[in-house]
């Protein structure tokens, strides 16, 4: 079946722009998981959605990024006053969340958001 | 916090060659520790995760709860092992669905 999907793959934006990366998640799948991916620094966690509310927003790294998702599904990353910090390949990831260690999480492409 | 350290950025090897990457964890509860892989131009993808105690494409892990360690090993390197490879710890909540704390990495470089 079809895997998580990102869009857009690539984006290029000026200092100060408001961008919106957008993940749709596997069928099903009930959570979902925004992550970060700087040269340099890994992945770093940034907000995870079970269902459309977000239990862990622990790892926003700044008011100016938020995320919501609707209807269980489609999620989206906003990030206002984007700043040249702020490029970095974006994951999404979904999973089935089990109860104790029943649990996998499929990634999408990713999105690479480059700010100039 | 928990933390997930690996310390190899780069590892060459040679084919045929065996193969540890290391990985060690902080963190005082119950972790669950995975590997996960991403092999050029595809998507990150597990590889194994120590619960379920398996081995996948010849690669197997051990959680070393003393030595806070989860290393991945294969006894003998292919080519095509050639990847990311990224340790990645779930505290264990009960609820099944935590973010991932990944380790920075290391570039597997399996030489002909």
């Amino acid at each position: 079946g079809a895997g998580v999907s990102q869009s857009p793959s690539n984006k290029v934006t000026e200092k100060g722009k408001d961008v919106e990366l957008r993940c749709d998640p596997i069928s099903g799948h009930t959570a979902l998981y925004w992550y970060r991916q700087s040269l340099g620094q890994g992945l770093e966690f940034l907000i995870y959605f079970q269902g459309n509310s977000a239990p862990d927003k622990s790892g926003l790294p700044s008011d100016r990024f938020s995320a919501e998702r609707t209807g269980g599904s489609v999620s989206t990353l906003t990030i206002q006053r984007t700043q040249q910090e702020d490029s970095a390949v974006y994951l999404c990831a979904s999973s089935t969340p089990g109860t104790g260690y029943s649990y996998e999480q499929y990634f999408g492409p990713g999105t690479r958001l480059t700010v100039t | 916090a928990q933390r997930v350290t690996q310390p190899e950025k780069l590892l060459s090897v040679f084919k045929g060659a065996p193969v540890e990457l290391k990985c060690n964890y902080s963190y005082s509860g119950s972790p669950e520790l995975f590997w996960y892989v991403q092999y050029s131009r595809q998507r990150l993808q597990l590889l194994l995760r120590h619960i379920s105690r398996e081995s996948i494409k010849g690669f197997t892990a051990d959680l070393n709860k003393g030595e806070t360690s989860f290393h991945l090993k294969k006894p003998f390197a292919q080519e095509e092992d050639s990847a990311m490879y990224y340790c990645a710890l779930r505290p264990y909540s009960g609820g099944g669905a935590d973010g991932l704390t990944f380790g920075k990495g290391t570039h597997l470089i399996i030489q002909p």
